[in-house]
């Protein structure tokens, strides 16, 4: 199995360009959610989806939109990049849910992760 | 709201050495704990969890356990080696569906 697989490994945009960053995963996975690292800060959560149709709002949502239309993929997309977005992007999905006591404590599982660059 | 809390790095050691990374949290109600290891250039993937207070979470030689008195999820590994050198996070995952992460802590070890 590929598992999580992102596209592309890396990217360079100029301010105000728009893109999208794919993610899309094997497992039959309910939810997928994306993030972003950046030094000293860890991961922050931009959006995520439990399930084909529904998406929600992380910690930092905004200057992303998402979208999930199936249940395999998971697109990211920057509508007018800024110089802050330059950051690492990582797509993340597990069975049914993040966690809490009682769901069996789903662990994610990662992408490689994509390193955006906004100049 | 729920947050993670670990020891800041660099942290270096020589090869053998015993290693802890501390780790606390807030959160209410009962979140299960997970550390997560990130290898240079790859995603971040599962080194251990535990899903209730006093569970002992093990793998590969690290251990961490889920202490609710003092809201601490410290990995400790007996002796490290070069292998070992990557960036650790410790998480929580409280009721619902967001995961939350610590800064990470960059561990490197020496031959």
């Amino acid at each position: 199995n590929a598992g999580v697989t992102q596209t592309p490994k890396f990217q360079v945009l100029k301010t105000g360009q728009s893109m999208t960053l794919q993610c899309a995963q094997d497992m039959n996975h309910e939810y997928m959610s994306w993030y972003r690292q950046d030094p000293g800060m860890g991961l922050r959560l931009i959006h995520y989806s439990v399930g084909a149709g529904i998406t929600d709002q992380g910690e930092v949502p905004n200057g992303y939109n998402v979208s999930r239309s199936t249940t395999e993929d998971f697109p990211l997309r920057l509508l007018s990049a800024a110089p802050s977005q330059t950051s690492v992007y990582f797509c993340a999905s597990s069975p049914n849910g993040g966690g809490g006591h009682t769901s069996g404590a789903n662990v994610l599982t990662f992408g490689a992760g994509s390193r955006l660059t906004v100049l | 709201g729920d947050s993670v809390t670990q020891m800041e790095g660099p942290v270096t050691l020589s090869e053998e050495a015993f290693l802890t990374i501390n780790c606390t949290y807030t959160a209410t109600g009962y979140p299960s704990l997970f550390w997560y290891v990130q290898y240079p250039g790859e995603g971040l993937q599962l080194l251990l969890k535990a899903t209730k207070a006093d569970d002992k979470g093990s793998n590969k030689g690290f251990e961490a356990t889920y202490r609710k008195e003092t809201t601490s999820f410290h990995l400790e590994k007996g002796s490290v080696q070069v292998s070992d050198s990557a960036v650790y996070f410790c998480a929580l995952a409280p009721w619902g569906f967001k995961t939350i992460f610590g800064a990470g802590t960059r561990l490197f070890v020496k031959a």
